[in-house]
C-alpha cells in the first residue's frame, strides 16, 4: 500500500540554525504538498511541488522534490521561533480506489526551535 | 483557515451519543472532506464529496455518516459515539477533485467521548 515516511519524528534545533525534514514515499509521488500545523490549529498549506527536482522557496523555507520523484526535503535556513509547529507531508493517492484527488499524509515532523 | 469553519471546536460526548460536525466553505470549492488526525496515526480519511451530490467513502468511514447539503456545507455524522472515535476532526476543501490545487483545512474539532 503506499505509505509516505517523514524523518526525524522530532527535532529541537537552536534559534539560528539550519534544519532538514524528509518524506520519502514508497511510490511514485505525483505531487507533493507541504503543511504546517500548530497546536490546536488546523493545517496551513506551505508549498506544492509537481516536477522531479522542483524546488521552491518562501521565505527562509525551500522544498524539493527529487528527480525520482519518491522523495522530498523541507529545508529550514536560520530557524526562528516562528518556525515551530508539526510539519506534514501530502500527496495525491494512487491506491485507494483509484481516487486520485484524495491525498496520504505522512505522520509528521514536530520542530521545536530554542530561543 | 482559508474560508473553512468548523463548528463546534471541543466537544464531549457520551458513548452511545449521537453528534453532528458542521463544516462551511466560503470559498466556492467542489471537493470538501473530513479527516481524523489522531497520535501516531497521522491524518486519515474519513469521508469525501468530490462534488455537490456525491460522497464517497475514505479510509476509515465505518461509524460515520455524511451529508452535502449544498456546495457550502459537509457535515459528519456519529449516530453513536464510541470512545474510539475520540479524535480531532478536520474538515478540508479543494477546488476541483482531480485538480493539483492544495486542500485547505478548517480549524478542527477537538471531539473527547467518555
Amino acid at each position: 500500500s503506499q505509505e509516505l515516511e517523514q524523518s526525524p519524528q522530532s527535532l529541537i534545533v537552536q534559534e539560528g540554525k539550519n534544519l532538514t525534514i524528509n518524506c520519502t514515499s514508497s511510490k511514485t509521488l505525483y505531487g507533493l504538498y507541504w503543511y504546517k500545523q500548530k497546536y490546536g490549529e488546523g493545517l496551513i498549506f506551505l508549498m506544492m511541488l509537481q516536477k522531479g527536482g522542483e524546488e521552491k522557496s518562501h521565505e527562509k523555507i525551500t522544498a524539493k522534490l527529487d528527480e525520482k520523484k519518491q522523495q522530498s526535503s523541507l529545508h529550514i535556513t536560520a530557524s526562528q521561533p516562528s518556525h515551530a509547529g508539526i510539519y506534514l507531508c501530502g500527496a495525491p493517492r494512487t491506491d485507494y480506489g483509484g481516487s486520485q484527488g484524495n491525498l496520504i499524509f505522512g505522520k509528521g515532523t514536530k520542530l521545536s526551535v530554542k530561543p | 483557515n482559508a474560508g473553512v469553519t468548523q463548528t463546534p471546536k471541543f466537544q464531549v460526548l457520551k458513548t452511545g451519543q449521537s453528534m453532528t460536525l458542521q463544516c462551511a466553505q466560503d470559498m466556492n470549492h467542489n471537493s470538501m472532506y473530513w479527516y481524523r488526525q489522531d497520535p501516531g496515526m497521522g491524518l486519515r480519511l474519513i469521508y469525501y464529496s468530490a462534488s455537490e451530490g456525491t460522497t464517497d467513502k475514505g479510509e476509515v468511514p465505518n461509524g460515520y455518516n455524511v451529508s452535502r447539503l449544498n456546495k457550502r456545507e459537509f457535515s459528519l455524522r456519529l449516530e453513536s459515539a464510541a470512545p474510539s472515535q475520540t479524535s480531532v476532526y478536520f474538515c478540508a476543501i479543494k477546488a476541483g477533485f482531480n485538480s493539483n490545487q492544495p486542500q485547505h483545512f478548517g480549524d478542527g474539532t477537538r471531539l473527547s467521548i467518555l
